[in-house]
């Protein structure tokens, strides 16, 4: 069975950018999650889905954040214009349960490089 | 609020030699508690989880952890390390609410175990 599936695996791009990250998450779940991890604060949570629907997205550190989901299979986080300080790692995930379950199925995770 | 606390950054084992990897844990309520693994540039993957039901609880790839409510921890064990069992470590906190309503994780800062042939 497919995982969750993220592009692009890495992405280097110049401060002012518009960088959009795409995700598809396993057939069949309806939680969808994106959380960055950087060395400073570790993982983070910056929103989440339930059935295309954002349900919390006070994770999301400002406005040049934002994310869709326009349907079951896919979501994208965008961030217009990126900064230096938005290089993370960035993870989608899914569950087809509630998140505080813990069962989170977890892509391998966009690496963005913003100089 | 609920709060987990990984207590070592960095572990190095001998193959073959235990593996603690140490996880405390606050919270007001029934906490769900969990641990998830990370190999390098891969993501994260559910180990095991405790909830409320056995207090040791048996994960993948030979790992347990024993949830021990009045020392407040939850710590990861293995009998014998594997190469392969170099990665990064995380505890997570299921933060319930008062009415033990579902929530986000909280995931703790991770513990990276190396393990030395």
């Amino acid at each position: 069975d497919a995982g969750v599936i993220q592009s692009p695996r890495h992405e280097v791009t110049e401060m002012g950018q518009e960088v959009t990250l795409r995700c598809k998450p396993i057939s069949g779940h309806d939680y969808l999650f994106w959380y960055r991890q950087t060395m400073m604060r570790g993982l983070e949570l910056l929103i989440y889905f339930n059935n295309n629907v954002p349900i919390d997205d006070s994770g999301m550190p400002e406005d040049r954040f934002s994310a869709k989901m326009p349907n079951a299979s896919f979501s994208t986080l965008k961030i217009q214009p990126s900064e230096p300080r938005d290089s993370a790692v960035y993870f989608c995930a899914s569950s087809p349960q509630t998140p505080d379950t813990g069962e989170l199925f977890f892509g391998e995770g966009s690496r963005l490089t913003v100089l | 609020a609920q709060s987990v606390t990984q207590l070592d950054s960095h572990v190095s084992v001998s193959e073959g030699t235990p593996v603690l990897l140490r996880c405390n844990y606050s919270s007001s309520y029934s906490p769900s508690l969990f641990w998830y693994v990370q190999h390098p540039n891969k993501g994260l993957q559910l180990l095991l989880k405790y909830t409320s039901a056995a207090t040791l609880v048996k994960g993948i790839n030979g790992f347990e952890a024993e949830f021990k409510k009045s020392e407040t921890s939850f710590h990861l064990t293995k009998p014998s390390a594997h190469m392969s069992d170099a990665a990064e470590y995380f505890c997570v906190v299921s933060d319930r609410g008062r009415n033990n309503q579902g929530g986000k994780l909280i995931f703790g800062q991770g513990t990276e175990l190396s393990v030395k042939p």
